[in-house]
């Protein structure tokens, strides 16, 4: 049963691009969250999803980022018009129901030239 | 809201020693879940230990063990026979358990470990 997986491992932007962020969570898992760490910084929660369905955004920037896990296929986080600040890693995490522990994929590196 | 607070950026220890991080929190739930998460360099997030609150009994993971404060709202972190693959940051998180509350985990700043050889 393979982890969460998260692709790119590595995405450099320049300024103004638009950055998509894929997760595929865990075979059985329907709950997907989303967290962004910034450089010596902890984990900071963005948004938590059901299939087809946002539950919690209230980690989201209000402009630019969006988050979609549509019925098929993986979870994507956008971020339009990208700016050096969402620099960042950016990990998603998922869990087969509310109450269970997460697992985390290995994150995305999003640097922003 | 909660807030979890790691108040040792750095930590160091020799081989085979022990060492505790500490971690503090602040909420007003009475239901809730504590954990330490491990990161590596390769920065995968990877689960220590947890802890349930309703739980008196402090949890033990073989060589990591907690000692759970629910009054002081302390959740420390002890690894015993420290090994060099132990190195790593270490974050405190906390998730409401309220089962209609958000399940978002609420991390602390980190510490990072480092082991002496």
């Amino acid at each position: 049963n393979a982890g969460v997986m998260q692709n790119p491992r590595h995405l450099v932007r320049r300024r103004g691009q638009e950055a998509r962020l894929r997760c595929s969570p865990m075979k059985g898992h329907s709950h997907v969250y989303w967290y962004r760490q910034l450089p010596e910084e902890g984990l900071k929660f963005m948004v938590y999803l059901q299939k087809e369905n946002i539950i919690d955004e209230s980690g989201m920037p209000k402009e630019r980022f969006s988050a979609e896990f549509p019925k098929e296929g993986p979870s994507i986080l956008r971020i339009q018009q990208v700016v050096r600040g969402d620099s960042a890693a950016y990990f998603c995490a998922s869990s087969p129901d509310r109450a269970y522990g997460y697992t985390f994929g290995s994150g995305t590196r999003l640097t922003v030239v | 809201a909660q807030t979890v607070t790691q108040s040792q950026p750095e930590m160091s220890v020799q081989e085979a020693e022990t060492v505790t991080l500490s971690c503090t929190y602040d909420t007003s739930e009475s239901d809730y879940y504590l954990f330490w998460y491990k990161q590596p360099p390769s920065r995968q997030m990877i689960l220590v230990i947890r802890q349930e609150a309703y739980k008196q009994q402090n949890a033990t993971e073989n060589r990591f063990s907690v000692n759970f404060q629910k009054a002081a709202k302390s959740f420390s972190l002890k690894i015993s026979d420290s090994q060099l693959g132990d190195a790593a940051m270490y974050f405190c998180a906390y998730r409401s358990g309220l089962t209609q509350g958000a399940q978002k985990l609420v991390f602390g700043q980190g510490t990072r470990l480092t082991i002496n050889p």
